[in-house]
């Protein structure tokens, strides 16, 4: 079955310091790939999203990934953190031409905490 | 807008009740979908469906059941509730369906099943 994994369970930096998140995936072939961030109280929301084109997609606050798919990874990176970047951040992926044609796995999440 | 709804926000339920959890969208959106929240195991899919009318199953459906009479509205309904069933669950809509567009989740119900 296909699976998504986010190794970093809890990840605490410090603020400037610069932020790499984790995200695999199972299962080659073409992907859709989604990181949502949900920060303290508030809804789950998109960050960014890659479907084709470059494989560094930039999102909303800073954020970017990139899309290897020799290492069928999805990472999440920021250059420099702040202490709004708290928050937990979920990798989503879908594969188009497996799965039925509405379904998404979530990754288990990881957990960010930045000291000020 | 509002956007994406769900009531209520908290409810202790004891083994063996019954009850429904509410989601409302205002975007007039297609697909809709209930997702479970459970400590180290991120969001999985319970129920989803692609417009009024249909429905499918996700990765964990069973003990669940829902309906679409409408767009706006996706009840998730518990038949019988277990401790297995505690957990905070989101509900999500988007304009077409979760392979390509982005979805808008709603604040969580907390459920707790004693």
């Amino acid at each position: 079955a296909q699976s998504v994994s986010q190794h970093n369970h809890h990840v605490i930096l410090s603020e400037a310091a610069s932020l790499e998140l984790g995200c695999n995936y199972s299962y080659g072939g073409t992907v859709n790939l989604f990181w949502y961030v949900q920060y303290p109280g508030q809804h789950l929301q998109l960050l960014l999203k890659y479907f084709s084109g470059d494989p560094l997609v930039k999102g909303i606050k800073g954020f970017e990934a990139e899309f290897i798919k020799s290492k069928f990874s999805f990472n999440l990176r920021k250059p420099s953190v702040q202490w709004s970047d708290t928050a937990e951040y979920f990798c989503a992926v879908v594969w188009p031409g497996y799965s039925s044609a509405s379904k998404i796995i979530f990754g288990s999440g990881t957990r960010l905490s930045i000291r000020p | 807008n509002a956007g994406v709804t769900q009531t209520p926000k908290f409810q202790v339920l004891k083994t063996g009740q019954s009850m429904t959890l509410q989601c409302a969208q205002d975007m007039n959106h297609e697909y809709m979908s209930w997702y479970r929240q459970d400590p180290g195991m991120g969001l999985r899919l319970i129920h989803y469906s692609v417009g009024a009318g249909i429905t499918d199953q996700g990765e964990v459906p069973n003990g669940y059941n829902v309906s679409r009479s409408t767009t706006e509205d996706f009840p998730l309904r518990l038949l019988s509730a277990a401790p297995s069933q505690t957990s905070v669950y989101f509900c999500a809509s988007s304009p077409q369906g979760a392979t390509t567009d982005t979805q808008y989740f709603g604040p969580g119900t907390r459920l707790t099943v004693l």
